[in-house]
């Protein structure tokens, strides 16, 4: 199995700041690193697919990179909506492996 | 416009069998490249991917809850189902159902973008 490691576990950030969120995989995943937010009672949403495509609706500050086995989430000026906890995940090869969680929350 | 729901049990004895359905709209799991798969997450713990049915009727599972997992599909009802047998409090969890796609043109599923609500799941005697 590919594992997905990603740091840091949480984070505290402030309205406005700029974050980044960074996902390992344990071999080579190509492009294929999806990325999801995901807030307490509800279902977690898909923010970035193929590492760097943002999905329908996802607002723009939202930006994703890397490829191989580096990956980063980037949110461009935090808002208040966007303190949950984020995923990685790949859809390299089966099992589609996620990583523990980011926790943002607010400073 | 796409919808899913999951359906079954909020509570399960230990040893039981647990069956859940993904009821879902918007498309049909018989079109070419489209995919349903289960995801759970414990209390306090991290999402898990379980098992992905694809259009073509190909599964994959977990391979540390293969032994245990059997995901279905009944095209007529626009249903999967996932059971889990001989559950244990640390299948504890919120279930989740989601539709996923298949690019043709790269040949890798993208991520899972349409999710059921989650259907909690307790273990416990």
């Amino acid at each position: 199995d590919i594992q997905m490691t990603q740091s840091p576990s949480s984070l505290s950030a402030s309205v406005g700041d700029r974050v980044t969120i960074t996902c390992r995989a344990s071999q080579s995943i190509s492009s294929y690193l999806n990325w999801y937010q995901h807030k307490p009672g509800k279902a977690p949403k898909l923010l970035i697919y193929t590492a760097s495509s943002l999905q329908s609706g996802v607002p723009s500050r939202f930006s994703g990179g890397g490829s191989g086995t580096d990956f980063t989430l980037t949110i461009g000026s935090l808002q208040p909506e966007d303190f949950a906890t984020y995923y990685c995940q790949h859809s390299y090869s089966t099992p589609y492996t996620f990583g523990q969680g980011t926790k943002l929350e607010i400073k | 416009q796409i919808t899913l729901k999951e359906s079954g049990p909020t509570l399960v004895t230990p040893t039981q069998t647990l069956t859940l359905t993904c009821t879902f709209s918007g498309f049909s799991l018989s079109t070419s490249g489209v995919g349903v798969g289960w995801i759970r997450q414990p209390p306090g713990k991290a999402l898990e991917w379980l098992a992905l049915i694809y259009w073509n009727d190909d599964k994959r599972y977990s391979p540390s809850l293969k032994s245990r997992l059997t995901i279905t599909q009944d095209t007529s009802k626009n249903q999967v189902v996932l059971t889990l047998t001989n559950m244990g409090p640390v299948d504890t969890a919120t279930y989740y159902c989601a539709h996923i796609t298949y690019d043709f043109w790269s040949g890798y599923f993208g991520g899972f973008d349409y999710w059921g609500q989650g259907n909690l799941v307790t273990v416990s005697s």
